[in-house]
Order: structure tokens, then sequence, then C-alpha cells
């Protein structure tokens, strides 16, 4: 059974870059046509998609994030990865992983739990 | 930024029906199907509806969706306790971003 598990640094500082990595257990993430994605969650507030990435490793990016964030995959490790840059309070959230269900347009069936990224000084 | 509205709060007494609203634009709703997410509090979100008005398996067919034009709704009759929860629908958007509602919390009177 696929399981996604969101791992990194739950503390940064403003100004610095937030650095996450969501493991894949169950399943290759080199096999199938799915897609990997990274979603936030602001305390007390609502869902955002930050972006997604394949498997060979282009990625889409949310426009509003496009300049700070950067995504990677390592298949070696089956893992994939989220670097924000210059992060401010406001990027304080839960960060969730998820994979869509492998066709166009498919929605989000996998989630990881998710962790909490505080920005503070 | 929520591009998909929807109202903040529903709430019904057990058994009764509820009715969740969804509103976006010809760019995402107007040309992708619609997907539904059930968010217990602390908890990752749950895939409810996808393609519209399709259930996962397991997912019980109290719940329902539905979509006209650029808007879309979630019903769910019969309601339970544990239905109380935060939900958000969602669509693909035609620049290839995906855009979740604001999300409605359901209280169970």
């Amino acid at each position: 059974q696929l399981q996604l598990q969101e791992s990194g640094s739950g503390l940064v500082k403003p100004s610095q870059t937030l650095s996450l990595t969501c493991a894949v257990s169950g399943a290759s993430i080199g096999s199938g046509a799915f897609s990997w994605s990274w979603m936030r969650q602001p305390p007390g507030k609502g869902l955002e998609w930050i972006g997604f990435l394949y498997q060979g490793g282009s990625t889409y990016i949310n426009p509003s994030l496009k300049s700070r964030v950067t995504m990677s995959v390592d298949r070696s490790k089956n893992h994939f990865s989220l670097n924000l840059s210059s992060v401010t309070a406001a990027d304080t959230a839960v960060y969730f992983c998820a994979r869509d269900e492998g066709y166009n347009y498919s929605p989000f069936n996998i989630w990881g739990q998710g962790t909490l990224v505080t920005v503070s000084s | 930024q929520s591009v998909l509205s929807q109202s903040p709060s529903a709430s019904g007494t057990p058994g009764q029906r509820v009715t969740i609203s969804c509103s976006g634009s010809t760019s995402n709703i107007g040309s992708n199907t619609v997907h539904w997410y059930q968010q217990l509090p602390g908890t990752a979100p749950k895939l409810l509806i996808y393609s519209n008005d399709q259930r996962p398996s397991g997912v019980p067919d109290r719940f329902s969706g539905s979509k006209s034009g650029t808007s879309a709704s979630l019903a769910i009759s019969g309601l339970q306790s544990d239905d109380e929860a935060d939900y958000y629908c969602a669509a693909w958007d035609d620049s290839l971003s995906y855009v979740f509602g604001t999300g409605t919390k359901v209280t169970v009177l």
C-alpha cells in the first residue's frame, strides 16, 4: 500500500530556505505516469497547491510561488523534495505531499500526514 | 489564495441533508471536472468525490456530487456526527494549476 511521509526542518528563519522531503513507500516513484505534488495549509486557513513534478523531473509550479520554488525527484532514494526560498511568516503552514491518480487532470488520492513548518526568528 | 468560492459554513441535525456549493470560472470548473475533499480536524484531506460525481471505493453513497456550468455542489444526506469536518472543492485550471475552494466547515448540531 502506497504511503507518503513528509520530513524536514520544522523551524526556518525568515529569508532562509525551507527544505522538505517526501518519502514514498509501497511503490516506486519511477513507475507509472503519476505526478507528485506539494500542498500547504496555513494554520486555520485553506489549502494551496504549490506544484507537482513527474518522475522524469519536469515540474509545474503555482505561478504565485514560481520564483521561489524548486522541486526535484530522487528515484534512487524513492523520494521527492521541495525547496522554498526567501521565506516569510506567511509561509508558515502544514505542508503536505500527495500523489495523483495518474491520468490528466486527476485528483489527489494519496496524501502524506503533513508536517508543520514555522517561519520565525 | 483560493480561486474557487465556497460558503464558509453549513450545518444540520443528524439525519438531515446538507448541501455545499462551489463557484469557479470557465477556465477551471467550466472546463474540467470537480473534486471534493473531506478534512477531519488535524488530518490530511481525503478524496471524497472525483470527476464531478464519482465516489472512490469506501466512500459512502450518502455523499454525492454534481456540476453545472461553472458551479458544483456536494450533498451529504443522512448527516452523521462524524461528517463534521471541513470540505474543499478543487479543480484543475486550464493554466495547469490546481485550484482549491475556500472551504466549508460542516457542523452537526
